[in-house]
């Protein structure tokens, strides 16, 4: 158990939808991270927050979104979705936004976009 | 197109032997980690290698980082069945952690 939580694990939803991917990073971790993984794309940098601040961004569609909290807890919105969004979503969380930082992942939310 | 190239794609071996992975890139990374993912689960870090040249050890596994910082390896010496799973190096660039596509390892027993 890395102590990230991601929830939902599992989405089914159709096309032009909207969902929200909800993570709880480590006790005591500033940082969190966002990545897509798919069997075309591999692993996909997203974007990263550093205590509620937007820290990098990487490959996020415009119909993506995402936000950190007060509370160090963080939101991915996926919207007009595609069938081709369909991925596993993953929420990383490190102490610090530092490079060589220890990152720690969830499980992952799998989303299915049909 | 992968920042990180890793070689090989799929790998099927028998229990016992030995294999290598292969991380490269044209790029000079800070510091470059290798992970492991088991299905269903998310990466777990093995190791992070900082200096150029650097050599880790954990059990049965050697990591390198090449002197220029651009590529690793990971050699595994008598695989074991619980060594499969997806194997990816990471490079950190620009406050970004970027990973390569893995190297897919199965170990038969």
């Amino acid at each position: 158990d890395s102590g990230v939580t991601q929830t939902p694990k599992h989405l089914i939803t159709a096309t032009g939808q909207r969902v929200t991917l909800r993570c709880s990073p480590r006790s005591g971790d500033l940082s969190v991270y966002w990545y897509q993984q798919s069997l075309d794309q591999g692993l996909q940098f997203l974007i990263q927050y550093y205590n509620g601040e937007e820290r990098a961004k990487g490959n996020i569609l415009e119909r993506f979104s995402a936000q950190q909290f007060p509370d160090l807890h963080s939101e991915l919105n996926l919207s007009s979705l595609e069938l081709g969004d369909s991925a596993l979503y993953f929420c990383a969380s490190s102490a610090s936004g530092l490079s060589g930082n220890t990152i720690y992942f969830g499980e992952g939310s799998w989303l299915t976009v049909v | 197109t992968q920042l990180l190239e890793q070689s090989p794609q799929f790998l099927s071996i028998q229990e016992g032997e030995n294999l290598t992975v292969y991380c490269n890139s044209s790029s000079v990374f800070s510091s470059l980690q290798w992970y492991r993912q088991e299905p269903g689960e998310g990466p777990v870090l093995l190791v992070t290698v900082v200096t150029g040249g650097e050599v880790k050890k954990l059990k049965r596994l050697t990591f390198q980082f090449g002197d220029a910082r651009k590529d690793s390896s990971l050699h595994i010496t008598a695989a074991q069945p619980g060594d499969t799973g997806l194997y990816l190096c990471a490079g950190a660039c620009r406050r970004k952690l970027v990973f390569g596509a893995g190297t897919i390892l199965r170990v038969k027993s």
